[in-house]
């Protein structure tokens, strides 16, 4: 079966820090993956999506950059964070290939930037 | 473009009634719908999916979901609600773009079954 980590869970951080938080899968090859925001406990901002090592799609403007440096492997950065990064991450992987497929979500990670 | 619709930002039902949560979309060409619920500081857990054939579509911990082209919706039921049950819960749609990007999520439901 298939599961997806995340890690740190939580995180508290001083503006201007960098960022790094991290996601991986197992049990499957050459996943779709997924990095989303989650502000306020509600609607979901898609930040990133790959569809394989080095193909990033960045869906909004923002000091965030994510990376896939390995098949199963998902990273969220920021050189300098800003208050307004504070929210909750969630990563997020499905099938590739063309049938119509679900997301699974990692756990997340709770970041405050103070 | 596609969208997706949560009338209700909260429902509230007693336990042991049903419960319903509504959802409309807007897609063109053939539209793929998908229901997630999440627990405080969770992710989301995939509930269910429609695709295409039975109208009636039933996933997991009891609930179903009804899907209505004439009147573009999907709304999420359950026949007796659990106190379990009170999460978010959100509706979602694929992009038919063809891309990778592929779901676009409403705004969520908070769900909250009185004892």
């Amino acid at each position: 079966s298939q599961t997806i980590h995340q890690w740190p869970a939580t995180l508290v951080q001083p503006v201007g820090s960098p960022l790094s938080l991290e996601c991986t899968v197992e049990g499957t090859s050459n996943p779709n993956l997924y990095w989303y925001r989650q502000a306020a406990g509600r609607g979901l901002q898609l930040l990133f999506y790959s569809v394989g090592i080095g193909q990033i799609s960045s869906e909004v403007p923002q000091n965030l950059s994510a990376s896939r440096p390995q098949d199963r492997q998902f990273i969220l950065s920021s050189k300098k964070l800003l208050l307004s990064d504070s929210g909750f991450y969630l990563c997020a992987w499905s099938w590739s290939g063309t049938g119509i497929y679900e997301q699974y979500f990692g756990p997340g990670t709770r970041l405050t930037v103070t | 473009a596609q969208s997706v619709a949560q009338p209700e930002d909260q429902v509230n039902v007693a336990e042991g009634n049903p419960l319903t949560v509504k959802c409309t979309y807007s897609v063109s060409g053939n539209p793929y719908l998908f229901w997630y619920v999440q627990y405080p500081n969770r992710g989301l857990q995939f509930l269910l999916k429609y695709i295409t054939g039975d109208n009636l579509v039933k996933g997991s911990y009891g609930f179903e979901a009804e899907f209505n082209k004439s009147q573009t919706s999907f709304h999420l039921k359950k026949p007796s609600a659990l106190v379990s049950d009170s999460a978010l819960y959100f509706c979602a749609v694929r992009d038919n773009s063809g891309s990778a990007r592929q779901l676009t999520f409403g705004s969520g439901t908070q769900l909250t079954v009185l004892p």
